[in-house]
């Protein structure tokens, strides 16, 4: 099957500073690339939609300045976590989708993000 | 607004049990119906589906019927072994023809035991 893989799989960052977590689709071209985050358990919650070249669309209650989606290209979208904080400490999923908005998705294996 | 509901974990089987993992949701409209897993160590996989009321979807001997008239997905295997470790999630996708806007459950995770 078709492989999403993201990087880094773990992260620690000091409280202040910024984290890029990137997302790639290894074998095959991702208009659309999704972003997840999971609390401990408690279920995927979809954090925004990357569309290739254009600008993200986040769902609501989640800050598009503190949470920096970039879908630079067909293969790969970022999210980058701005003056991270503890509270921001969680796993973050992308997945993508091949065939435009409707296509089966491609979950990445997560980044686990903590925040001192 | 629209949610999934699966049955709280861990469940824990002995190799060759049978598997029913509970999933109820509330949605408008007519979503389509998935269940994930996810290995250790792993992202996570599709693997069944169904799109519309009384579809089975089936695979790797787990299957899910898409019961509209009491809102569920449940999924079953008759005969588990210890390779189906892992957490399940069910999910559905709101809209026609998004398959991106997932809502999923919380998860179930499955040990089975030799």
């Amino acid at each position: 099957g078709a492989v999403v893989s993201q990087h880094p799989s773990r992260v620690i960052c000091k409280s202040g500073t910024s984290v890029k977590i990137e997302c790639r689709s290894l074998d095959f071209q991702a208009t659309t690339m999704f972003w997840y985050r999971q609390f401990p358990k408690k279920s995927l919650m979809l954090m925004a939609t990357s569309n290739e070249g254009s600008k993200a669309t986040y769902e609501q209650g989640v800050e598009k300045d503190k949470f920096l989606i970039n879908h630079a290209s067909l293969t790969l979208s970022t999210l980058t976590v701005t003056s991270a904080h503890p509270e921001d400490s969680s796993f973050y999923i992308c997945s993508a989708s091949r065939g435009g908005a409707g296509g089966e998705l491609f979950f990445g294996e997560g980044s686990r993000l903590t925040v001192l | 607004g629209d949610s999934v509901t699966q049955m709280e974990g861990p469940v824990t089987l002995s190799e060759e049990a049978f598997l029913t993992i509970n999933c109820t949701y509330t949605a408008t409209g007519y979503p389509s119906l998935f269940w994930y897993v996810q290995y250790p160590g792993e992202g996570l996989q599709l693997l069944l589906k169904a799109t519309k009321a009384d579809d089975k979807g089936s695979n790797k001997g787990f299957e899910a019927t898409y019961r509209k008239e009491t809102t569920s997905f449940h999924l079953e295997k008759g005969s588990v072994q210890v390779s189906d470790s892992a957490v399940y999630f069910c999910a559905l996708s709101a809209g026609s023809g998004n398959t991106g806007k997932l809502i999923f459950g919380q998860g179930t995770t499955l040990q089975v035991k030799p």
